[in-house]
């Protein structure tokens, strides 16, 4: 079955730098589209980022473009999230989800169960 | 950015109703759009894909449908399990954004 298990999360201060991590397992990881969703405290859900089956593309939501950066290494089975110059309202809990399409282009069909960042001093 | 409303944001009912969720784009997003469903202190749930297409596993309580810019979420015969907050996804064009929720209750 799908599996998708996110790492990598904390308490970091403001400014700092965090990488998360999300391991597949149960599919070919290397043919699915990839995303990045958030979800501050009480608050709804924030898509974050996106990555094409090979890496070739990658799209950011406005509030974190030029500060995050997301990767994945299909031999490793291995999504990123590498997260920059945080800030406060980083603080969330951090999602890796599943693209049905290899461009992903296809939305979201399976969800890890999430680490928690906090940003703060 | 497309911008996603839903409504209600919250919406009280009783165990064996029918309840009607809706959203709205602020363009046309043709039929790209997604329902998630999320229990407190658990990860979001998919249940429907392209306006109308149960996942996997979701049972035939759930009901989507819709095009363009307005959308429904139906949920018939609500069982306690059912009691949680929904949401509404679109992704035809990037950034992929989220209406803010809404909260299902036991009445």
């Amino acid at each position: 079955q799908v599996q998708l298990v996110e790492s990598g999360g904390g308490v970091v201060q403001p400014g700092r730098s965090l990488r998360l991590s999300c391991t597949a397992s149960g599919f070919t990881f290397r043919s699915y589209g990839m995303h990045w969703v958030r979800q501050a405290p009480g608050k709804g859900l924030e898509w974050v980022a996106v990555i094409w089956f090979d890496g070739s593309n990658k799209y950011y939501a406005d509030s974190v473009k030029g500060r995050f950066t997301i990767s994945r290494d299909n031999s490793k089975n291995t999504l990123y999230l590498q997260m920059n110059s945080l800030r406060a309202e980083d603080t969330a809990m951090y999602y890796c989800a599943r693209d049905p399409y290899s461009s992903s282009s296809g939305g979201i069909d399976y969800w890890g169960q999430g680490t928690l960042v906090t940003v703060s001093s | 950015d497309i911008q996603m409303t839903q409504s209600p944001s919250s919406l009280s009912a009783s165990v064996g109703d029918r309840v009607t969720i809706t959203c709205r784009a602020s363009q046309g997003i043709g039929n790209y759009l997604a329902w998630f469903q999320q229990k407190p202190g658990k990860a979001p749930k998919s249940l429907i894909y392209t306006a109308s297409s149960l996942q996997s596993g979701v049972p035939s309580k759930f009901s989507g449908s819709g095009s363009g810019t307005d959308f429904t979420l139906t949920i018939s015969s609500l069982q306690p399990e059912d009691f949680a907050t929904y949401y509404c996804q679109q992704y035809n064009s990037y950034p992929y954004t989220f209406g803010q929720g809404t909260k299902l209750e036991i009445k």
